[in-house]
């Protein structure tokens, strides 16, 4: 069956590391992998988006990267601030198709 | 722009009872979908439409209808609520279908069924 796997439920890091969040997926085939950012009691908000030929995204302080071959994706938050502090989801999209969700890393930064 | 918004925010329910949640967007996209997050679970597809007069059913149809009767409006119809359905519904909208360009959320209705 298909799977999407979001290494932890919760992830705690100190101020000013790097926050490594990780998506695994099983039985996909995405053309494009989305990174979102969802803050308590509202909706997702859009960070990043990598395609299958790309290995590599950055934004700001936001890095993505996409191997098909692992079947994995890495989100990376560095010199992280208290106001990382939210849930990260991840997506994937087969092309075409519909968009499928992990269930989420809520990550907390502390100061 | 507003986006995408949604009504209510809060809804209480009876067993049975039906109810209709509403979903609107002004930026002429022709994607929108409707999702529900459980704890644990992530957000899971209910509905989504890729244009007007086109629905079609994601992962998690059963009790749920919808219509896309313009491209700004795609309300989500619970037929008979039961408990199972108590969770967080988010509308969303794309310029197209496929994961090639942004989602944009609502803020989310929370349903409560007793």
């Amino acid at each position: 069956s298909q799977k999407i796997e979001q290494n932890s439920e919760a992830l705690n890091i100190q101020e000013g590391k790097t926050a490594t969040l990780t998506c695994n997926y099983t039985n996909y085939s995405p053309a494009y992998l989305q990174w979102y950012r969802q803050d308590p009691g509202r909706g997702p908000v859009f960070l990043l988006l990598i395609r299958e030929n790309e290995k590599e995204k950055r934004k700001e302080r936001l890095k993505v990267t996409f191997d098909t071959t692992l079947k994995q994706s890495l989100f990376h938050i560095t010199a992280s601030q208290p106001a990382d502090s939210a849930t990260y989801l991840c997506a994937l999209a087969p092309g075409g198709g519909d968009m499928r969700f992990g269930a989420g890393t809520r990550l907390t930064v502390k100061p | 722009n507003a986006g995408v918004t949604q009504t209510p925010k809060f809804q209480v329910l009876k067993t049975g009872q039906s109810m209709t949640l509403q979903c609107a967007q002004d930026m002429n996209h022709e994607y929108m979908s409707w999702y529900r997050q459980d704890p644990g679970m992530g957000l899971r597809l209910i509905h989504y439409s890729v244009g007007a007069g086109i629905t079609d059913q994601g992962e998690v149809p059963n009790g749920y209808n919808v219509s896309r009767s313009t491209t700004e409006d795609f309300p989500l119809r619970l037929l008979s609520a039961a408990p199972s359905q108590t969770s967080v519904y988010f509308c969303a909208s794309s310029p197209i279908t496929g994961g090639a360009e942004t989602q944009y959320f609502g803020p989310g209705t929370r349903l409560l069924v007793l």
